[in-house]
């Protein structure tokens, strides 16, 4: 069963730090891996979307890169704004047939 | 193009109580999800629906039931509400598979008491 891990669970970081969000899954043959931010109180936001045959995928100050083999992937944010402040969610398809495995998320909060 | 609302946004229902949470997309999108999310453990899938007139249990589906009747609507039921499901529900969909974008809706908030 594919089980889907991000550590740590929070992070606070100074405003301008360049940093890392990590996720890690279980069983490397998936489909694809998305990441999701989610503000208190509201649903989730689709960020970026890595097929499996991708190494990264780019959006604007965000970053996501794909090591299958490894079972990890991680979410560079270059020059966080206390704006970036939410919880980051990373998704793996299993196959294109079953539905997406969640993380818990990591919160962030970026200080001003 | 409103993508994925819900309704309502918060309810408070006693023990026992039924109740329906609507979910609807103007996006045209075959697949639908309703997902519960409760602290220290996630995002759990319950139902979904791979198109009008279909629907597969998930994760988590004991208590609850959902129809697609209409390919824009999936409804999401509890008929005998406990105090387990306080809760906050949301629903997604995606265009054509589980592995495409999915949008997500604002969430209901649930207080069984």
């Amino acid at each position: 069963k594919q089980e889907v891990t991000q550590i740590p669970a929070a992070l606070s970081v100074p405003e301008g730090e360049n940093l890392v969000l990590n996720c890690s899954f279980t069983d490397s043959a998936i489909y694809n891996l998305q990441w999701f931010r989610q503000d208190p109180g509201k649903g989730l936001t689709s960020l970026l979307l890595i097929q499996s045959s991708q190494r990264e995928q780019t959006s604007g100050r965000l970053n996501a890169s794909l090591d299958k083999s490894s079972g990890r992937s991680t979410l560079y944010i270059a020059a966080s704004q206390p704006g970036d402040s939410a919880t980051y969610l990373c998704a793996v398809s299993p196959s294109g047939n079953t539905p997406l495995v969640f993380g818990k998320g990591t919160r962030l909060s970026v200080i001003a | 193009n409103a993508g994925v609302t819900q309704t309502p946004k918060f309810r408070v229902l006693k023990t026992g109580q039924s109740m329906t949470l609507l979910c609807a997309q103007d996006m045209n999108h075959e697949y639908m999800y309703w997902y519960r999310q409760d602290p220290g453990m996630g995002l759990r899938l319950i139902h979904y629906s791979v198109g009008e007139g279909t629907t597969a249990k998930g994760e988590v589906p004991d208590g609850y039931n959902v129809s697609r009747l209409k390919k824009q609507n999936f409804l999401l039921g509890l008929e005998s509400a406990a105090p387990s499901q306080t809760s906050v529900y949301f629903c997604a969909s995606s265009q054509q598979g589980h592995s495409y974008e999915q949008y997500f809706g604002p969430g209901t908030r649930l207080t069984v008491t």
